[in-house]
């Protein structure tokens, strides 16, 4: 057990920017989570991945921003047109079955100026 | 729409002495978790809570399930420097995600 990675874990861009990120979970889970973190609040969710579904998007995902799970292994989140309101902690997770305990990875910390 | 509510938000201890932390949730939830997240890092499975009046126990730790399923509560006994952390409810929202509560910061004063 790996545990799940994300890269890159800091990113620095400019408004305007377009931005990807990339999660790899544990191998045998084949659900997996976006949240998004801002300082002093709890995760909110953005969106989930059974396999390579996307079962689920939060109304908080706008259409600047997009996920996929091409073969239901790593994962992407792409944000285009970022604006400084996007700056926040963006963490992935995975998990066996639903609603079971989600395994985080380290987050990556986009800053937009 | 669902709320997880967390009190205390901020709670500064000295070593030795004990915390607690309440959730409250305005729904009936089927499940309960706690996550603890460490300055700088990310959010931890600790446990989870499945019964109407559950509790468990991990070393000086003690979960609690309330009755109603609507609110938990996190016991530290004799809190230790490296209880440091924020602490976080969180309940499932339909089936595929989880609701975080806001968390309980822990401040541990040796």
């Amino acid at each position: 057990d790996t545990g799940v990675s994300q890269n890159p874990r800091h990113k620095i861009t400019k408004r305007g920017q377009n931005v990807t990120f990339r999660c790899d979970p544990i191998s045998e889970h084949n659900r997996l989570y976006w949240y998004r973190q801002t300082l002093g609040q709890g995760p909110e969710f953005l969106t989930y991945f059974q396999n390579e579904a996307q079962l689920e998007k939060s109304r908080l995902l706008s259409d600047r921003f997009s996920a996929e799970r091409p073969k239901g292994s790593f994962s992407t989140l792409e944000i285009q047109r970022t604006e400084q309101g996007d700056s926040a902690m963006y963490l992935c997770a995975s998990s066996r079955r639903e609603n079971y305990e989600q395994y985080f990875g380290p987050g990556t910390r986009l800053t937009v100026t | 729409g669902q709320q997880v509510m967390q009190i205390p938000q901020y709670q500064h201890v000295q070593e030795g002495e004990d915390f607690t932390t309440y959730c409250n949730s305005s729904t009936t939830l089927s499940n309960i978790q706690w996550y603890k997240q460490r300055p700088g890092g990310h959010p931890v499975f600790l446990i989870q809570l499945v019964k109407s009046g559950e509790v468990k126990k991990q070393k000086r730790l003690t979960f609690q399930f309330g009755e109603a399923k609507k609110n938990s509560s996190l016991h530290i006994t004799a809190t230790q420097t490296t209880d440091v952390g924020t602490y976080f409810c969180a309940g499932p929202r339909g089936a595929n995600n989880l609701f975080f509560g806001t968390g309980t910061r822990l401040t541990v004063i040796p």
